[in-house]
């Protein structure tokens, strides 16, 4: 069936890294802009960025603009978020989301991992 | 970038009644570009409206979209227990930024 799934949080420390993972399957995943989500602790939903269907453009919220790096691979039908340089304000659930080519609006989620940075 | 406003923060009403939630831009966005989702707690974000007004797969037809330039609005004609949830806008547009609102909590009175 239609499915994302995350993978890849964990507790970190300040400053470290953490790549996160997210499998497609059950649909085209070539043909879908794939994004991440994040949502802190009991608050809203935030948008983290973005990698087209041609794989090569991208766009980021400015907070984490030269510190994450949104990714894909094609052959693999995998979706990845290399997290750098990590804040406590990084802290929260992260989704991997999926918007369709025929109109705008993420159709697919996955089912969310946690990061925790803390010291 | 775009800011989206929602109100109410907090909506209580009881089943089988309409419920009128509101998102409002700082500036025009296209209605290609407006999205309403769903999210119950511990739960992924479900997408209900897209286009600012048709309902993705599966949506039931209480669930309605209206709205253009910036003021949008998701119309739930009569609510049912499960409907009772977190609902989110979000629109695409400049320097191609995806924003979300910050959400409108739907409870039971």
């Amino acid at each position: 069936q239609v499915q994302l799934v995350d993978s890849g949080g964990g507790v970190v420390q300040p400053g470290l890294s953490l790549t996160l993972s997210c499998a497609a399957s059950g649909f085209t995943f070539r043909t879908y802009a794939m994004h991440w989500v994040r949502q802190a602790p009991g608050k809203g939903l935030e948008w983290v960025a973005v990698i087209w269907s041609d794989g090569t453009t991208k766009f980021y919220t400015d907070s984490v603009k030269g510190r994450f790096t949104i990714s894909r691979d094609t052959s693999k039908n995998t979706l990845y978020l290399q997290m750098n340089s990590l804040k406590t304000e990084d802290t929260a659930v992260y989704y991997c989301a999926a918007t369709s080519p025929a109109f705008f609006g993420m159709d697919i989620w996955g089912q969310g991992t946690t990061v925790a940075v803390s010291s | 970038e775009i800011v989206l406003t929602q109100s109410p923060g907090t909506l209580s009403l009881s089943p089988g009644e309409r419920a009128t939630l509101s998102c409002r831009a700082s500036q025009s966005v296209s209605s290609s570009y407006l999205a309403w989702y769903q999210q119950k707690p511990g739960q992924a974000p479900r997408l209900l409206i897209y286009g600012a007004s048709s309902r993705a797969t599966g949506i039931p037809d209480r669930f309605s979209g209206s709205g253009s330039g910036t003021d949008f609005t998701l119309t739930i004609s009569r609510l049912e227990p499960e409907d009772f949830a977190v609902y989110f806008c979000q629109q695409y547009g400049s320097s191609s930024l995806y924003t979300f609102g910050q959400g409108t909590k739907l409870e039971i009175k």
